[in-house]
Formats: C-alpha cells, sequence, structure tokens
C-alpha cells in the first residue's frame, strides 16, 4: 500500500495564479482532511470530508475549494493564490469508527507564493 | 474550542538519555483522545503514542511513554534511550470524543527535539 500520497512536492505560484494540490488515499478511508502548516506552528485543518460527496469546512478555509467524486481522491484548489497561502500543505485519512482512528498523513506539498 | 499548548519550544538530549516533552490542553469534554506525532525533516507526520482520556494507565509504545495527568490536563512524552533518529519536531494533539468535532486533530505548536552524539 502507499498509503496518503501528494502531488506536486513543491511548487512555485505568482500572485493570482491557481493550481489544484492532489491527494489519493489507498487505505478506502471514508475521512480524508486538509491542514496547512505555518513555519513554527502546528497544523489547522483547511477542509474535511466525510466520504465522497461530503466535505466541509475547517477553521481556516478561505481561499479555498475542495471537492469529493470518490473515495480515493481529495484535491485541494486554491483559486487565486496569495502569499498568505504560502506554506505546507498535508493531506490525510482515516478509517470511519471511533475518533480514536489513527490519521495517516501524506508527505506534503511545500507552496511558495511570489 | 479546545487548545494545545506546548511550552519548550526546544529541547536537546544526549544520546542514550531520556527526554521528557511537555503539553498541557484545555477541554470542558470528558471524552477525548491524546496524540503525539513526530515530523522529521522529511516533513512527514508519523504517529507516535496515543492515549484515550477514559484509561488511566498510561500508553506506552517501546521507548516511547506518556505521562497523562487529566485532573491537570497534562499528557507528556517521555523518550527513554534517545536515538540520533528521533531528533524532530514533535507535535501534541487533541481530538474530541464526541460529536460533529471529533473529525479534526487540534495541535500544538511543536516542540523541536535535538539529540546529540
Amino acid at each position: 500500500n502507499a498509503g496518503v500520497t501528494q502531488t506536486p512536492k513543491f511548487r512555485i505560484l505568482k500572485i493570482g495564479q491557481s493550481m489544484t494540490l492532489q491527494c489519493t488515499q489507498d487505505m478506502n478511508h471514508n475521512y480524508m482532511y486538509w491542514y496547512r502548516q505555518d513555519p513554527g506552528m502546528g497544523l489547522k485543518l483547511i477542509y474535511y470530508s466525510v466520504g465522497a460527496g461530503i466535505t466541509d469546512k475547517g477553521e481556516v478555509p478561505n481561499g479555498y475549494n475542495v471537492s469529493r467524486s470518490t473515495t480515493e481522491d481529495f484535491p485541494l484548489r486554491l483559486e487565486l493564490a496569495a502569499p498568505s497561502q504560502t506554506s505546507v500543505y498535508f493531506c490525510a485519512s482515516r478509517e470511519a469508527g471511533g475518533p480514536g482512528e489513527t490519521q495517516y498523513f501524506g508527505p506534503g506539498t511545500r507552496l511558495l507564493v511570489l | 474550542a479546545q487548545t494545545v499548548t506546548q511550552s519548550q519550544p526546544e529541547m536537546s538530549v544526549q544520546e542514550a538519555e531520556t527526554v521528557t516533552l511537555s503539553c498541557t490542553y484545555d477541554t470542558s469534554e470528558s471524552d477525548y483522545y491524546l496524540f503525539w506525532y513526530k515530523q522529521p525533516p522529511s516533513r512527514q507526520m508519523i504517529l507516535v503514542i496515543r492515549q484515550e482520556a477514559y484509561k488511566q494507565q498510561n500508553a506506552t509504545e517501546n521507548r516511547f511513554s506518556v505521562n497523562f495527568q487529566k485532573a491537570a490536563k497534562s499528557f507528556s512524552l517521555k523518550i527513554s534511550d534517545s536515538q540520533l533518529g528521533d531528533a524532530a519536531m514533535y507535535f501534541c494533539a487533541y481530538r474530541s470524543g464526541s460529536g460533529g468535532s471529533n473529525y479534526k486533530l487540534t495541535f500544538g505548536k511543536g516542540t523541536l527535539l535535538t539529540v546529540n552524539p
């Protein structure tokens, strides 16, 4: 199993450009998450999904959009990139069931907006 | 809203020695879960250990153990026989055990651990 994979690993964007961060998991997990990690900080939740077709906002959703058309994929869309979106982005997934279930993280995507 | 505080931005330990990383949290809930995640330079987030709040017994995983003090809302991580590979950023995280908020993890700001040979 590959687990949670993310592409690209690193990207430089110009202000106002758009891009999609890809996230795929092969563990058949219902729950998927997008977090961002700013320098010197912990991770903050952007969006999450509890299953195909169901998404909801986290703590810091402004400037982002998501979709969940399949169980495996959970892409994160940046429509108009801003310098404040410079960060490392992590995708995660976990099984359904109790809240104690482990969350598995992808390797992250480092995004630089100039 | 729950908050997680890690008061030690950086810690260092000699190889083979023991180090303890501190974490406190604020919650009004009685049902919740606590986690320690390790983030090495590769940036991959790796689960180290998990504690269920309803369990009085402290969780252990090989060289890693926790001191869970529910009344004090404290959740420290002890690393015994430290190894060079333990060098990483360590994050304490909280998850509610009830209601819709159980979907997300709330993270502290992290403690950077250096292991000296």
